[in-house]
């Protein structure tokens, strides 16, 4: 298993400009969620969703959209990039049976 | 509003000795609790976990301490290496309904030789 994998690594962006950050899991977990990292702090539930189909708000949904089409995969949309938007994101995923998430890697993303 | 947090922002520790950690959480409802280690330009990987119907759990030379009469979570490390300094999260599942954490704002662990 190749567990939670995030694409791309780093990216830059201009203000205004959109962007999809992928993540994948091929663990066949129901439970996926996105979260943001700032400096110097904790992670922030961005979105999340317990299944295909269904998604719900996190603490920080501003700016930012998701779906959920398939077990897999959890694409998060950033319509219109925006310099508070600059942080490093994870996508986090787990079985229905458990508690504990894993997490990918991270993508870097920086808004100009 | 409701968090998890914790009391140092930064621990520095010679190789060898233990290491604690704390950990305040102000929920109630909360009903299990996880640390997280996460090392420099990685993803949190996953430390140990702990229900709220315990007080102390043990895994491979870490230790969490659950104290729920004052909202208050350790991580213990025995023995700490090297390739223990990290940033290190304690999080919190807030019962049913809640499909995701919600994390404190971490402690650096620096680990001298």
């Amino acid at each position: 298993n190749a567990g939670v994998t995030q694409t791309p690594k780093f990216q830059v962006l201009k203000t205004g400009q959109s962007m999809t950050l992928q993540c994948a899991q091929d663990m066949n977990h129901e439970y996926m969620s996105w979260y943001r990292q700032d400096p110097g702090m904790g992670l922030r539930l961005i979105h999340y969703s317990v299944g295909a189909g269904i998604t719900d708000q996190g603490e920080v949904p501003n700016g930012y959209n998701v779906s959920r089409s398939t077990t897999e995969d959890f694409p998060l949309r950033l319509l219109s990039a925006a310099p508070s938007q600059t942080s490093v994101y994870f996508c986090a995923s787990r079985g229905h049976a458990q508690e504990t998430q894993y997490f990918g890697p991270g993508t870097r993303l920086l808004v100009l | 509003g409701e968090s998890v947090g914790l009391h140092l922002p930064t621990l520095s520790v010679q190789e060898g000795d233990n290491s604690i950690i704390n950990c305040a959480y102000s929920n109630s409802a909360s009903d299990y609790f996880i640390w997280y280690k996460q090392e420099s330009g990685k993803g949190p990987q996953f430390i140990i976990d702990i229900r709220s119907n315990m007080d102390k759990r043990q895994g491979q030379r870490v230790t969490v301490l659950l104290n729920k009469t004052v909202k208050h979570l350790s991580l213990q490390i025995a023995a700490t290496q090297p390739g223990d300094s990290a940033v290190y999260f304690c999080a919190e599942n807030r019962g049913t309904g809640r499909r995701a954490l919600t994390f404190g704002s971490g402690t650096r662990l620096q680990v001298q030789p």
